[in-house]
């Protein structure tokens, strides 16, 4: 298993870009999510699905779009780059079939620098 | 909002236990207990959960208090390769929050 992967893993975009960040798993987990890391904090959720068609909003989603029409991939759509969506991005899964499994696994991270 | 507290830093020394506090006097009765670490940059990496009683995997041990309002993380032999940042994390359902977590340091 490759477990959680994500592409890039490093880009930098003009303000007004946009970009998609792409995650896959193979784990088949039901639960995916996205996260941001500023400097020195900790991970932020900005949106997570609990499966394919479903999606709903973390603690920071302005800015960001998600769709998951499959299992394995939640791709993180940025609409109109600005410099405070400099960050890192980690997407996660887990097989939340019950409330003591929230395990989550996370992927390596895409480092984002919008100037 | 952030539901835990913790020291944003540790020191141990190399081959001794490292123990870990973290405050959730806030916890509900069903809200489970996570702990993850995150080495450098890397992707955060599970370590142990619990709900009210004590739990032990291979990589550490988890004690809960009996009010369930705080918890410890021990990491039985700390290594140098244990150096990173220890979140805890309360469990409100779909979410979790990561709060600054606890900066610990591994001293040879």
């Amino acid at each position: 298993n490759a477990g959680v992967t994500q592409t890039p893993k490093f880009r930098i975009l003009k303000i007004g870009q946009s970009m998609t960040l792409q995650c896959t798993q193979d784990m088949n987990h039901n639960y995916m999510y996205w996260y941001r890391q500023d400097p020195g904090m900790g991970l932020k959720l900005i949106y997570y699905s609990v499966g394919a068609g479903i999606t709903d909003k973390g603690e920071v989603p302005n800015g960001y779009n998600v769709s998951r029409s499959t299992t394995e991939d939640f791709p993180l759509r940025l609409e109109l780059a600005a410099p405070s969506q400099t960050s890192v991005y980690f997407c996660a899964s887990s097989n939340a079939w019950d409330r003591s499994s929230y395990e989550q696994y996370f992927g390596p991270g895409t480092r984002l620098t919008v100037t | 909002d952030a539901k835990t507290t913790q020291p944003p830093s540790m020191d141990c020394a190399e081959g001794r236990a490292a123990n870990l506090p973290c405050n959730h006097s806030t916890i509900s009765g069903n809200e489970y207990v996570y702990w993850y670490r995150q080495i450098h940059s890397q992707g955060p990496q599970y370590i142990i959960h619990g709900l009210k009683n004590n739990e032990t995997n291979e990589m550490a041990s988890l004690i809960i208090t009996e009010d369930r309002k705080s918890s410890t993380l021990i990491l039985p032999h700390a290594t140098l390769r244990d150096t990173a940042v220890y979140y805890c994390i309360v469990d409100t359902g779909n979410q979790f929050y990561f709060g600054t977590g606890t900066s610990l340091t591994v001293i040879p």
